[in-house]
Parts: structure tokens; sequence; C-alpha cells
């Protein structure tokens, strides 16, 4: 069965520059969720779309946007990139009206700020 | 405040064993919960998920129970394999409210030794 697809799995960038990163959701789910794992940390809850419009926003930082789009693939874009930022960003989605509303998580995209 | 603990926080058993695996949450309104396996790096992979309505939930080796009076859930794995080796989140969504708001535990990583 097709997963959360997510480009890239690596990314290395230098302090102050710009990052995006693309999630492609499992088809016809129609709401994608961004979360951010420090080292050793639980995920934390950035932002998610339900239907292309933002539904909820966690703790996104101002520096970071997202949007998804008509296909339902979402981007998030993460400019002025601090050594903070280096963790490991798992974007997962549902179908809102699926019983339970399970998210699948995707394999992740490792952010490394040097 | 909603919390989500796990214990032990890390386990080590030999292949072949049985263990078991402790959440207790302090979420409310309660909507479900869910047992995730997460390899090193890797998004969660979904293994249970229940409501209060639900007491036990298998998935192969994997049974789940839930006692939604004390809060309290618990994951058993049956003849350990080396691939369980990973670390197992339980994750407790708040009902109602918004679509990003699962509440993660730290995870108990267990390691299985041949």
């Amino acid at each position: 069965a097709a997963g959360v697809i997510q480009s890239p799995r690596h990314l290395i960038k230098e302090k102050r520059e710009t990052a995006t990163l693309k999630c492609y959701p499992i088809p016809r789910h129609d709401t994608v969720y961004w979360y951010q794992q420090g080292p050793g940390q639980d995920p934390q809850f950035l932002i998610s779309f339900y239907e292309k419009m933002q539904s909820d926003k966690g703790s996104i930082p101002d520096r970071f946007s997202a949007q998804q789009f008509s296909d339902y693939h979402s981007e998030l874009n993460m400019s002025s990139l601090e050594l903070g930022d280096s963790a490991l960003y798992f974007c997962a989605s549902s179908l809102m009206l699926a019983s339970y509303n399970e998210q699948f998580f995707g394999p992740g995209t490792r952010l490394t700020v040097l | 405040k909603n919390q989500v603990e796990q214990s032990p926080q890390s386990l080590i058993i030999l292949e072949g064993k049985n263990c078991t695996l402790q959440c207790n949450y302090t979420v409310s309104p309660f909507s479900n919960l869910r047992w995730y396996k997460q390899d090193t790096g890797r998004g969660p992979v979904s293994l249970t998920i229940m409501t209060f309505s639900e007491n036990t939930k298998s998935n192969g080796r994997y049974t789940a129970t839930l006692d939604a009076d004390t809060k309290q859930s618990s994951l058993h794995i049956t003849a350990s394999q080396l691939s369980d080796s990973a670390s197992y989140i339980c994750v407790v969504r708040v009902y109602g409210g918004s679509q990003g708001n699962l509440i993660f535990g730290k995870g108990t990583k267990l390691s299985v030794k041949p």
C-alpha cells in the first residue's frame, strides 16, 4: 500500500539559509500534518492542513511557513535557519472522515543545520 | 495538563522473550490511544489504536490493552524478535479540538538481544 512520501530524506544547510521540505500524502487523504522531532524528544506538532486550508497551528516558528497544494501535497518552507532547527521533520496524513482519523507518518526528513 | 507518561524508559530483553510496556495518561477529554513503533531515524508506524470502549486489541505479536477508568494502557510483545528493537510511543488524542492535538509519550526504547 502507498505510504506517505517525504523528500528529501536528508538535508544539510548552513545557518541563515532556506530549506523546503516536501510531503506527499497517502492517495485520497485530505489532511496533512507537520511535526518536528529534536534529538531524544517526542514529536512536536507544527501545523496542519485540511483541504488545502490551514486547519491548526502548533509550535511553528514565524520563520517557517507551509501550504497544501491542489494535489494535496504539502511543503514546509524554513527560512533563516538556526542550529536549533536541526531535527527530524515528519509529515503525516489522514482522511478526515475515516474512523479514528488516524494519522499515518512518513519516514521523515533529517535536517542538519551547520 | 495533558500528559502521557511511559515506562520503562528503556528495556533490554532476550530474543524470544515477552515484554510489557506501560503508558499512563492524564488527557481529557479522551478520544483514542495509539501505540506506534519508531525505528531510529524513521517515522512512527501505527501498531494499534483504541477508543475508550475497547479494552484489548491485537496486531500479530502485539497486544494492547486500555483501562479508561484508570487511564492506563499497556503494550505486550510476545516472542520478541530482533526486529522489534525500536522505540514504542504511546500517543493519546484529545477529543475534539484540533486535528493536531496528539499528546506524545517519550517512548520506551526496546532492545532485543540475540
